[in-house]
C-alpha cells in the first residue's frame, strides 16, 4: 500500500467533460508535485506545490488546473481535454520542495482515457 | 544541462544470475541521486539513493548501487535476480541548487525463470 492516495484508479471522460483528480497524503509532507507519464516513459513534471502555494508550472496548458486546498490534499481539475492527454497522472509528495535530497512518495496514479 | 540517462532500454537476466541497471548523470555541483523502480499499474517506488558518505548504497528489496564520481555513474545492482524483479526501473538526480528531479527514460528489466 502506498502512503500517497490517489482517487480515481480510473477515469474515462469525453473532451467537453469537466472532471477531478484527488490526490492524499498524510505523512506530514509540504511539497506536492502532479507527474503525467505516458507507457514506459518517464514521469514528465507539471506542476509543483510547495506550503499550498503554486511554485512551479512547466507550462501545462490551462485544461489543466491544479488546486492545493491544504497541506493533505492536492487536485487536478480537468476541463476540455484532448485525446493525446491520455495517460498516467502521478501524484507526489516530498517533505519539502527544496528538500531534493529526500525522495518523492508516490501514489499508484489515474489512468485517464480520453474518447 | 542537467542531465541523466540510461543507455539501456531493456535488461533481461536469468533468474538468479547478477543484475545491473546502468545510469549515468551530468550536472553541475553535487548530486543527489536515486533510483525508483515502477511495477505495471503502480506508481514509482523509492529503492535507494545517494547523497554523501559511502560509494556503495543499500536500499529495499536487495538491491544496492554504486556511485562513482570519475565516471558520474549510478548503476543498480542485484546480487541475484528474481522474477519478481521485472519491472521498469528509472534513475533520477537532482542537486543542491536546482528546483526538481530528472528523471532518466527508464529500463525495463526481465528477469527469465
Amino acid at each position: 500500500d502506498t502512503e500517497v492516495t490517489q482517487t480515481p484508479k480510473h477515469l474515462v471522460m469525453g473532451m467537453t467533460n469537466k472532471k477531478s483528480l484527488k490526490c492524499e497524503q498524510h505523512m506530514g509532507h509540504r511539497a506536492m508535485y502532479w507527474y503525467k507519464q505516458k507507457a514506459k516513459k518517464p514521469p514528465e513534471l507539471m506542476f509543483v506545490y510547495s506550503y499550498e502555494k503554486l511554485s512551479i508550472n512547466e507550462s501545462v496548458p490551462s485544461r489543466f488546473s491544479p488546486e492545493c486546498p491544504n497541506s493533505s490534499l492536492l487536485n487536478l481539475h480537468l476541463h476540455a481535454l484532448q485525446p493525446e492527454d491520455s495517460a498516467l497522472y502521478l501524484c507526489a509528495s516530498s517533505l519539502s520542495a527544496g528538500s531534493l535530497n529526500q525522495p518523492q512518495h508516490f501514489g499508484d496514479g489515474t489512468r485517464l482515457s480520453i474518447l | 544541462a542537467q542531465s541523466v540517462a540510461q543507455p539501456e532500454d531493456q535488461v533481461n537476466v536469468a533468474e538468479g544470475n547478477p543484475l545491473t541497471v546502468k545510469c549515468t548523470y551530468s550536472v553541475s555541483g553535487n548530486p543527489y541521486l536515486f533510483w525508483y523502480v515502477q511495477y505495471p499499474n503502480r506508481g514509482l517506488q523509492f529503492l535507494l539513493k545517494y547523497i554523501t558518505g559511502d560509494n556503495l548504497v543499500k536500499g529495499s528489496y536487495g538491491f544496492e548501487a554504486e556511485f562513482n564520481k570519475s565516471q558520474t555513474s549510478f548503476h543498480l545492482k542485484k546480487p541475484s535476480a528474481l522474477v519478481s524483479d521485472s519491472a521498469l526501473y528509472f534513475c533520477a538526480v537532482s542537486f543542491l541548487t536546482g528546483n526538481q528531479f530528472y528523471f532518466g527514460t527508464g529500463t525495463s528489466l526481465t528477469v527469465i525463470p
